[in-house]
């Protein structure tokens, strides 16, 4: 049972690069989320969606973008990379909210 | 003021020994709470749900007080295993969840 699978796990990004950061998830949950940790910091929500066809702006939209366009999958662009979104992202989905399922996450520098 | 605040820790305690953690939140509107674990470069887990009337899970309990916006964990009979950081999520409206800081807890022998 695969769960949440995010892809890559690690990518090295140039400043002003773009690149799409992969969510999938096999439990048919309708919603999901993408959330960013600094070093030694809490996660901060990016987008989230409640189901196929909507997305919504968490806490730091900014340099970002999603889409919904299945149940199963909920990719994670970034537009002309900066060094402020050098993080680690995570993925996740749930059935009903709170009971969050995590991917493992995605570390991203950006140089 | 942030969203979800967070004792800031560490904590280091002795195995055996009783901790607890607080948590306080701005939006009252908010619906449900929640405490997940996170093991250092892993991603978080969910250890329990916080209910109104408080809730227990073995050696963990969970509160909530509503009027005053705190949740709060309490750790019994600390193992080893139990050192983690610990995050509080509150779930706003529409499924927005957002999470506190954490708090860091090392269990020493």
């Amino acid at each position: 049972n695969a769960g949440v699978t995010q892809t890559p796990k690690f990518r090295i990004l140039k400043i002003g690069q773009s690149m799409t950061l992969q969510c999938t998830q096999d439990m048919n949950h309708n919603y999901m989320y993408w959330y960013r940790q600094d070093p030694g910091m809490g996660l901060k929500l990016i987008y989230y969606s409640v189901g196929a066809g909507i997305t919504d702006k968490g806490e730091v939209p900014n340099g970002y973008n999603v889409s919904r366009s299945t149940t199963e999958d909920f990719p994670l662009r970034l537009e002309l990379a900066a060094p402020s979104q050098t993080s680690v992202y995570f993925c996740a989905s749930s059935r009903k909210p709170g009971e969050l399922f995590f991917g493992e996450g995605s570390r991203l520098t950006v140089l | 003021r942030k969203e979800v605040e967070q004792d800031p820790g560490p904590f280091n305690v002795p195995e055996g020994a009783t901790v607890a953690f607080n948590c306080t939140y701005s939006n009252s509107a908010s619906q449900s709470f929640f405490w997940y674990r996170q093991d250092c470069r892993k991603e978080p887990k969910l250890l329990m749900s916080v209910y109104s009337s408080g809730n227990e899970d073995g050696r963990f309990t969970a509160q909530l007080n509503r009027a005053s916006q705190y949740i709060s964990l309490l750790i019994r009979d600390s193992k080893l295993s139990d050192s983690a950081t610990y995050l509080c999520v509150v779930n706003r409206n529409n499924n927005d969840m957002r999470f506190g800081a954490g708090t860091r807890l090392t269990v020493k022998p």
